[in-house]
């Protein structure tokens, strides 16, 4: 199993700026996964933050808008810029420690853009 | 086109009472299949997972069932409580290039238990 710790778990922002959430796993993991939850509706993915490399985008998501870092095993923090209310929605990270392994998510971050 | 469709969109029931919810996916190549539970502000919090060849698996209070021929999945609560209520999401995984799964969310049904 994964314990992930994502803060903050709440933030109310100034449209135009910009927000970093964190993400810290208690054990190694290779692939972490970032995803963003919009009032009622499903999780949709943002992009995969493997350590050492590029982070990979889904379509519709790009970098500038969502800079990812992922400095190590264990850690990584997806950044909202220029926020304007359509950013408004719930963002979560989440891991797979292994193949065929369940997928863990934290408690997820609710962000608020006025 | 990967989908995951859930049904129903939203359900009350009774405390004590027993609901069964859906789920139908057209993800190919399947890998395995979960259900989540998601309370209001937490993240979602894996029930059971279920792969091609396993047709029922139960936790507690709740059994999943898998039908891989029609693409179907079911998930049961028995004697619902209170603490029952949330939304439930069914989320089916395949394989992705490099030898990772990517999973796919459905939209969920959100559950109400009421006293």
């Amino acid at each position: 199993s994964a314990v992930i710790s994502q803060k903050p778990s709440r933030d109310i922002c100034q449209r135009g700026t910009s927000l970093t959430i964190q993400c810290q796993v208690d054990s190694q993991v290779t692939m972490m996964f970032w995803y963003r939850q919009q009032p009622g509706q499903s999780l949709t993915l943002i992009a995969t933050a493997n350590q050492g490399s590029e982070a990979t985008y889904e379509s519709g998501f790009v970098i500038d808008k969502f800079p990812i870092s992922r400095p190590n095993l264990t850690f990584s923090t997806l950044t909202v810029s220029n926020m304007s209310p359509e950013d408004s929605s719930i963002y979560l990270c989440s891991v797979v420690p292994g193949y065929g392994f369940e997928a863990f998510f934290g408690q997820g971050t609710r962000l608020t853009v006025v | 086109k990967n989908q995951v469709e859930q049904s129903p969109q939203s359900l009350i029931i009774l405390e004590g009472k027993n609901c069964t919810l859906q789920c139908n996916y057209t993800v190919s190549p399947f890998s395995n299949l979960r259900w989540y539970k998601q309370d209001t502000g937490r993240g979602p919090v894996s029930l059971t997972i279920m792969t091609f060849s396993e047709n029922t698996k139960s936790n507690g209070r709740y059994t999943a069932t898998l039908d891989a021929d029609t693409k179907q999945s079911s998930l049961h609560i028995t004697a619902s409580q209170l603490s029952d209520s949330a939304s439930y999401i069914c989320v089916v995984s395949f394989m992705f290039s490099g030898g990772y799964n990517k999973l796919i969310f459905g939209a969920g049904t959100r559950l109400a238990v009421h006293p």
